[in-house]
């Protein structure tokens, strides 16, 4: 069964600082891998996917993928409060058989 | 929102009595997905439907079944609720271009 992997958090970042957020995953044939912002008691908000291996960039989101490490990341440049949120990673294996995620990590961002 | 919609919002039932929750989509996409979201858990897949009539189980699919008689509306039913069964459970869609998947509001549903 596929897994990917996230540190739970909390991670705090002083407000203005670089958050890096990580993702590991099991399945090498994973093809696609996506970053989702989650606020409390919301929806899950697609905010970057990448699928070459190296970086990609976004206004203040970085998505960096690594698959011979099998590792994913999400820097988030310039944090603000309204940053503050669950990021969840997750990967599509190649196919439209859907997502999977990782359990989430807490972001807060303090000013 | 990507032209989703999920209801109802929420829902308080009873152990044993049958549910049954709507997603609507407006784009005519081809993919929808139902998710479950649970503390400790993550995002899990239950079902997904691949056009209409066209369906198939996800991880967690035991005590669920899903309808897609038009391209529209994917139907997720609870045959039987039980409290395992109390989650918030979203709706996505994908436009298949990389499979990224776009997310309903999501409904809460306790099964008491």
């Amino acid at each position: 069964q596929k897994e990917v992997e996230q540190n739970s958090g909390p991670l705090s970042v002083p407000e203005g600082a670089i958050a890096s957020l990580n993702c590991t995953y099991s399945d090498r044939g994973s093809q696609s891998f996506f970053w989702y912002r989650q606020y409390s008691g919301k929806s899950p908000e697609l905010i970057m996917f990448i699928y070459s291996n190296g970086d990609k960039e976004d206004g203040r989101f970085t998505a960096q993928l690594n698959k011979a490490s099998q590792y994913v990341s999400l820097l988030i440049r310039d944090s603000q409060p309204s940053d503050s949120a669950t990021y969840l990673c997750a990967e599509a294996g190649g196919g439209a058989d859907g997502l999977t995620f990782g359990k989430g990590t807490h972001l807060i961002i303090q000013p | 929102d990507a032209g989703i919609t999920q209801s109802p919002r929420h829902k308080v039932t009873e152990t044993g009595t049958p549910v049954t929750l709507r997603c609507h989509q407006t784009e005519n996409h081809r993919y929808m997905y139902w998710y479950r979201q649970d503390p400790g858990h993550g995002l899990r897949l239950i079902h997904y439907s691949y056009g209409v009539k066209d369906t198939d189980k996800g991880e967690v699919s035991d005590g669920y079944s899903v309808s897609r008689s038009k391209t529209e509306d994917f139907l997720l039913t609870l045959e039987s609720a039980t409290s395992s069964q109390t989650s918030v459970y979203f709706c996505a869609i994908t436009p298949g271009l990389r499979y990224e998947q776009y997310f309903g509001p999501g409904t809460r549903l306790t099964v008491t």
